[in-house]
């Protein structure tokens, strides 16, 4: 069936270093969305990427769009202790059905 | 605040009840989508309604239904409890059908005994 994968699936680092997480599928999407969801929390939209290729920069947050449309990365500058939480990617497939990713938890050590 | 509002916030019923979760999208949004998250399930994709009509289907159980009403609140209904039911219900909503900034609500723990 569909699947996006998300790697890794936990992650710590030190407070100032640097953070990725990566999403695969194993066919075209026609879009990849990013969300984060603070412990204790819900999930809060962070972006959307359309076209291959693609780059959207949030401050200190940069995501990427494959050229081939079948991944995608998130990652964060000098992170911080607000940074703290679990990234998911998320993307529509054919039948209009909404997929997330597995997740990555990312943790930062102060 | 996301602008979805759901209810009740937490839930423990017994094993093979039945439980009513209620959404309220945030004001404007005609697309509203359910979800359930569990430790080892992640986020699932249950049910997605525009505009009162059924848009997309998930993994969702045949002892699971959900309606969008004309308000455009939605309920999801879980029937015949099981354990294995114990999770995090979303809500989320969005303005059009392609999950474009969906904003999810502060979510229903339910819990199954």
């Amino acid at each position: 069936g569909q699947q996006v994968m998300q790697i890794p699936q936990y992650q710590h680092v030190q407070e100032g270093e640097d953070f990725t997480t990566y999403c695969n599928s194993s066919t075209t999407l026609s879009n990849i969305q990013w969300y984060k969801q603070r412990p204790g929390g819900h999930p809060v939209f962070l972006i959307q990427l359309v076209k291959s290729g693609e780059v959207k920069k949030q401050k200190r947050l940069t995501f990427q769009f494959g050229e081939a449309k079948k991944n995608s990365s998130l990652h964060i500058t000098a992170t911080q202790t607000t940074d703290v939480g679990t990234y998911f990617c998320a993307t529509k497939y054919i039948g209009n059905q909404f997929y997330f990713g597995t997740g990555t938890s990312l943790t930062v050590i102060p | 605040d996301s602008g979805v509002t759901q209810t009740p916030k937490h839930l423990i019923t017994a094993t093979g009840q039945r439980v009513t979760l209620r959404c309220s999208p945030r004001s404007g949004d005609l697309s509203v989508y359910w979800y359930q998250q569990s430790l080892d399930q992640g986020l699932q994709f249950l049910i997605q309604y525009y505009n009162g009509e059924e848009r997309a289907k998930g993994n969702i159980l045949e002892r699971f239904s959900a309606q969008q009403f004309p308000d455009l609140h939605s309920e999801l209904n879980l029937s015949s409890l099981e354990l294995g039911d114990s999770a995090l219900y979303f809500c989320a909503s969005s303005a059009g059908t392609g999950h474009t900034e969906a904003f999810f609500g502060q979510g229903t723990r339910l819990t199954v005994v």
